[in-house]
């Protein structure tokens, strides 16, 4: 079976502009979270998405968005992109959105640079 | 509040011995889940083993174990046997069921010494 995949594996972009990254989950799975990686530090939680309803968010600003689409594969929107964007960003899939379904897996990231 | 303390940033094994990386979580919520990953230096992260706040014995996946100490609010992470290959970083991570969130911790660099 394939595995969460995630698109594009690298991307560029300047500050001030907008960009989109995708995420398919493993067959089967239903809910989808997004997360952002500063280089040296720990995961940090954006966005879940369970049945295409968003089910939980983190501390970012309102310049990240995400939806989740009937196919359960999901994208997220980052506005008016900073430096501080920069990061490796991970999509993880799981079966459901609680415990213990919430076992999840982890795509290979999408590195963001912005100049 | 810091939720995930990861207290060793890095550690050293010999190849062959085993290892314990350590993970203590704070949380108020009854019904929790416990996580571990590997990310290696590719960058994909990877499960490696889960503990319930109510599963009665410590889990265990092949060559890991968690070590799951309810009270003192720790869940660390055994390795037996290292092999070369278990050199990456490794990230405890926690969800409480009231909110439909992982949190991770600041992670700990292993490296495997032949």
């Amino acid at each position: 079976d394939a595995g969460v995949t995630q698109s594009p594996t690298h991307l560029i972009k300047t500050r001030g502009q907008q960009v989109t990254l995708r995420c398919s989950p493993i067959s089967g799975h239903k809910s989808v979270s997004w997360y952002q990686q500063v280089l040296g530090q720990g995961p940090q939680f954006i966005f879940q998405y369970y049945e295409k309803e968003e089910r939980g968010r983190g501390n970012f600003p309102d310049r990240f968005s995400a939806r989740q689409f009937p196919n359960y594969s999901s994208e997220l929107n980052v506005n008016a992109l900073l430096l501080g964007d920069s990061a490796l960003y991970l999509c993880a899939s799981s079966l459901g959105s609680g415990l213990p379904d919430h076992e999840q897996y982890f795509g290979p990231g999408t590195r963001l640079t912005v100049t | 509040a810091q939720k995930i303390t990861q207290t060793q940033p890095g550690m050293f094994v010999q190849e062959k011995e085993a290892v314990t990386l350590d993970c203590t979580y704070d949380t108020s919520d009854p019904s929790y889940g416990l996580f571990w990953y590997k990310q290696p230096s590719s960058g994909e992260m990877i499960f490696l083993i889960y503990q319930g706040s109510y599963d009665q014995q410590n889990a265990t996946e092949g060559r890991y174990s968690l070590n799951f100490q309810k009270a003192r609010k720790s869940a660390n992470l055994v390795i037996s046997a290292s092999q070369l290959g278990d050199s990456a970083m490794y990230f405890c991570a926690m969800m409480e069921t009231s909110y439909d969130k992982v949190i991770f911790g600041p992670g700990t660099s292993l490296s495997v010494i032949p």
